[in-house]
């Protein structure tokens, strides 16, 4: 059983980048999609972008469009979330969330990576 | 705002049964067979409950089901146990621009 491991907790400051990694552990990343979603203190879920690794394929949501960048490195099934000119309001558990290619629902979750954004 | 609306709580007692819906539009919900629902517990990640708008993966009991109606998908929740007390967030494919949408979750307390 693939599981999804995720880099620890980050604070950054207001304006810098911040780059989370998610490692698919037991397996290959060969035919799924990695997404990235991220939480809010308090609030809902919200998905920001996704890699399909075996076609190169790459998209974002419309609101992180010029701000976040999805990357993996198949050789070590790990996928990469960078968000940059952090704010406050970015601070938020970010989840990495995988679902099989031809499939409709994400199956399995990492248990999320805290970033809190604060001078 | 979430794209997709869904009360902010729901309660029941044990053994009732709790619906919980998610409204959204011709472009989302009522648009694809592709509505999935996730049980969060406090910090805990999302967990699969129902998929494929009424599909339940193995493993989830099935006093857990899903349904829907035009721009409205609803989970019911039969036989209320203590456990089921969460957060529940439906979620939609919404097509190849926007790609996938969230309620804002839905608290379901246990009394």
């Amino acid at each position: 059983q693939v599981q999804l491991v995720q880099s620890g907790s980050e604070v950054k400051k207001p304006g810098s980048s911040v780059k989370v990694s998610c490692k698919a552990s037991g397996g290959t990343l060969s035919t799924y999609t990695l997404n990235w979603v991220r939480q809010a203190p308090g609030q809902g879920l919200e998905w920001m972008g996704r890699l399909i690794p075996f076609l190169d394929i790459i998209n974002y949501a419309q609101k992180f469009r010029g701000r976040v960048t999805i990357t993996a490195d198949k050789s070590t099934s790990t996928t990469y979330m960078e968000l940059s000119s952090l704010r406050s309001e970015d601070t938020a558990v970010y989840y990495c969330a995988r679902y099989s290619y031809g499939f409709q629902y994400f199956d399995s979750w990492g248990l999320g990576t805290l970033v809190t954004v604060s001078s | 705002q979430s794209a997709l609306t869904q009360p902010r709580s729901v309660s029941g007692s044990p053994g009732q049964s709790v619906t919980i819906s998610c409204t959204g539009t011709s472009s989302d919900v009522g648009g694809y067979d592709y509505v999935s629902w996730y049980q969060q517990h406090p910090g805990k990640a999302p967990k699969l409950m129902i998929y494929d708008v009424s599909e339940r993966p193995s493993g989830v009991p099935d006093r857990f089901s899903g349904s829907k109606s035009g721009n409205t998908a609803s989970l019911t929740i039969s036989g209320l146990q203590a456990e089921d007390e969460a957060d529940y967030y439906c979620c939609s494919y919404a097509g190849s621009f926007t790609f996938w949408v969230f309620g804002g979750g839905t608290k379901l307390t246990v009394l």
